[in-house]
């Protein structure tokens, strides 16, 4: 089954604990993706990657860092989480940056205490 | 800057026609996005306009006015399965593939 997974799908974690939500995708995508969604301001972009070691900064970038070493996976990783991430997170893929459709991951719902 | 506006909240009844619009402006344009998101799921994929015209798809339509920054979704035949948020999406034409999302649009379809 064509999908895009993600993991863990709920963390509760502390304050400067460095951790790290993956994603992978199974439809040989090249562009993929991550947003946060939080009430009353929608999705908005946090990183996203073309291809392989190409990625690039979206609309909400700091306190993240992402990786993508292998065409299917496109790891988020907090190194310092703060409270102010505590959010709904989605990673999403397409088959190419020009492609209409994004698929999204079930989501990631993390609480920084 | 960015802009995509959008009504935070509607309600419809059962059966009827719901229009829900979306209004952008952004400094360029590379095709608009409709998508539907169940409360705590994901979003689908619904629609995508880059034409100025109508586009339909089963129950739901589409409409995109690129002079007027104007796109509306039509949902016919309102089942209750159709509460969800519906979100306006734009691809800016320097973007590379990148979305702005609107604030979404919660609609309630009552019986």
């Amino acid at each position: 089954e064509a999908q895009v997974t993600q993991n863990p799908r709920y963390l509760i974690t502390v304050t400067g604990k460095k951790l790290t939500v993956t994603c992978s995708q199974n439809m040989n995508h090249e562009y993929m993706s991550w947003y946060r969604q939080d009430p009353g301001l929608g999705l908005r972009q946090i990183y996203y990657s073309m291809n392989v070691e190409v990625t690039d900064k979206g609309d909400v970038p700091e306190g993240y860092k992402v990786s993508r070493k292998e065409k299917r996976n496109f790891p988020l990783i907090l190194e310092s989480p703060s409270p102010n991430q505590t959010s709904l997170y989605f990673c999403a893929s397409s088959r190419d940056p020009s492609y209409n459709e994004q698929f999204f991951g079930p989501g990631t719902r993390l609480t920084v205490l | 800057g960015q802009n995509i506006d959008q009504p935070t909240e509607m309600t419809a009844t059962e059966g009827a026609i719901v229009q829900i619009n979306c209004t952008y402006q952004t400094s360029g344009f590379n095709g608009l996005f409709w998508y539907q998101q169940h409360a705590g799921e994901a979003p689908t994929f619904l629609s995508y306009n880059v034409l100025d015209g109508l586009e339909e798809k089963g129950r739901f339509s589409s409409f995109l006015s690129r002079s007027k920054g104007y796109s509306y979704l039509l949902l016919k035949e309102l089942q209750m399965k159709d509460s969800a948020s519906y979100l306006c999406a734009v691809r800016d034409r320097g973007s590379q593939g990148n979305l702005i999302f609107g604030k979404g649009t919660k609609l309630s379809v009552k019986p």
